[in-house]
């Protein structure tokens, strides 16, 4: 266990389908973050909570909904997704500044067709 | 521009031999901090090391040394004495500022470890 926990490991989910992905922390971090990772692509940030409250959307689309109901837990709502939405989502936490870097979930597998 | 490049896409070493994997990055920011992490199959970011823009000397974290010459922008993972374990994809990272919440990856590079 790495301290953050994502569940499901795996998800194939149709284009019509609407399914959430789970993120759970109990480190006391206090920002959490979902991030893209496709094939040959450096890792794409997509959202930023700090102490629950949004702080950054980097431009993604409406069919990804984030939600933090407290500092601990993290969700990513989907619907109507892509073929090309199809990535390893990686869920991360931090606390603090400094040598302090991202701890992250082992990530969920989506394949959308 | 690219904030962090990583020119590796894949690399090979022998079982207990040393190996280098490059990294340069890119910022006008003074602060900032310079990370690397392990992905193994199983898809967990795992975190290796840090060095801070200010530190004066390299850091090392058991096998693991970042070779960190700030004149060239570079910060490379030495890994010594390589294991079968090692075997992964290596992400480095870099944080603007001194709390920055938003990290830049490079793109890795897949490491295999030959017996």
């Amino acid at each position: 266990e790495t301290g953050v926990t994502q569940t499901p490991r795996h998800l194939v989910m149709g284009m019509t389908n609407k399914k959430s992905l789970k993120c759970e922390q109990h480190l006391g971090h206090n920002a959490m973050y979902w991030y893209k990772q496709s094939a040959k692509k450096p890792l794409e940030l997509m959202f930023v909570y700090n102490f629950k409250e949004q702080t950054e959307n980097n431009s993604v689309p409406s069919r990804f909904s984030p939600e933090c109901p407290n500092s601990s837990h993290l969700f990513l709502h989907l619907h109507t997704l892509q073929p090309e939405d199809s990535a390893l989502y990686l869920c991360a936490s931090s606390q603090g500044s400094g040598g302090h870097g991202y701890t992250f979930g082992s990530g969920t597998r989506l394949t959308v067709v | 521009a690219q904030k962090i490049t990583q020119t590796q896409p894949g690399m090979f070493v022998q079982e207990k031999e040393a190996v280098t994997l490059d990294c340069t990055y890119d910022t006008s920011d003074p602060s900032y901090g310079l990370f690397w992490y392990k992905q193994p199959s199983s898809g967990e970011m795992i975190f290796l090391i840090y060095q801070g823009s200010y530190d004066q000397q390299n850091a090392t974290e058991g096998r693991y040394s970042l070779n960190f010459q700030k004149a060239r922008k570079s910060a490379n993972l030495v890994i010594s004495a390589s294991q079968l374990g090692d075997s992964a994809m290596y992400f480095c990272a870099m944080r603007e500022g001194i709390t920055g919440n938003q990290f830049y990856f490079g793109t890795g590079t897949s490491l295999t470890v030959i017996p």
